[in-house]
């Protein structure tokens, strides 16, 4: 089955761009996966589907300043003229025939 | 608005039992797969098991396989998760959803607000 690799912490200035990364495991490079953001106390929210070849699709709830990318097995998600609001948790998702697998999240620090 | 509303959570002593109803609102339920995922205190999301639109598919984590049930009934609009033979490591907020068909498979569209389940004596 995958499994997604995501960095513990990332930090970025207000009003700048962060790029955060989810790493697909070898043999399950071409997976699409969700991006899902977890504000503090909150439940998870759907921010987008992404696919290997870069194409993204926004939930209706998505900010206009996120944005999806993908590089090979690594999957991106930018977030641009970063907001308090955006400091919070972010999870990777994919799944395959019979499991649903999650990275362990990026906690995103806004300073 | 899709709406998921998650309940029956609560203490439960080690080796108890407990029933999860999660109700929909706001879409066909009938017409969509639903997942269960936890999240224990301080940690990250752990998918727990997955549901077809009318129940004749279901799959299970490892972590709980033999021990949790998932059902629906889409006559009355709502998930179901029966836990037994909890754990202390069962402890987490427990979050139904709603999955999306994206190509031959499906991603988590819409989650509810979380039901919080604690095992302890």
């Amino acid at each position: 089955q995958p499994v997604l690799t995501q960095s513990s912490s990332a930090s970025a200035s207000l009003g700048s761009s962060v790029k955060l990364t989810c790493t697909l495991s070898s043999g399950h490079s071409n997976y699409i996966i969700a991006w899902h953001q977890q504000q503090p106390g909150k439940a998870p929210r759907f921010l987008m589907t992404l696919e290997g070849s870069g194409s993204y699709n926004k939930g209706s709830g998505a900010p206009g300043r996120f944005s999806g990318s993908s590089s090979g097995a690594d999957r991106y998600l930018t977030i641009s003229n970063l907001q308090s609001e955006d400091e919070a948790h972010y999870y990777c998702e994919t799944w395959d025939s019979n499991t649903r697998v999650f990275g362990g999240g990026t906690k995103l620090t806004v300073l | 608005d899709v709406q998921l509303l998650e309940s029956g959570g609560g203490l439960v002593q080690p080796g108890g039992s407990l029933r999860l109803p999660c109700a929909a609102s706001g879409f066909t339920f009938r017409n969509y797969a639903m997942t269960w995922v936890r999240q224990a205190p301080g940690k990250g999301l752990e998918w727990v098991s997955a549901i077809s639109y009318d129940g004749a598919v279901i799959y299970y984590a490892a972590s709980v396989k033999g021990r949790f049930t998932v059902s629906r009934d889409n006559s009355r609009n709502t998930l179901y998760l029966q836990m037994y033979s909890l754990r202390a490591e069962d402890t987490a907020i427990y979050y139904c959803a709603r999955l999306n068909p994206h190509g031959a498979g499906s991603y988590s569209g819409y989650w509810g607000q979380g039901t919080l389940v604690t095992v302890s004596s």
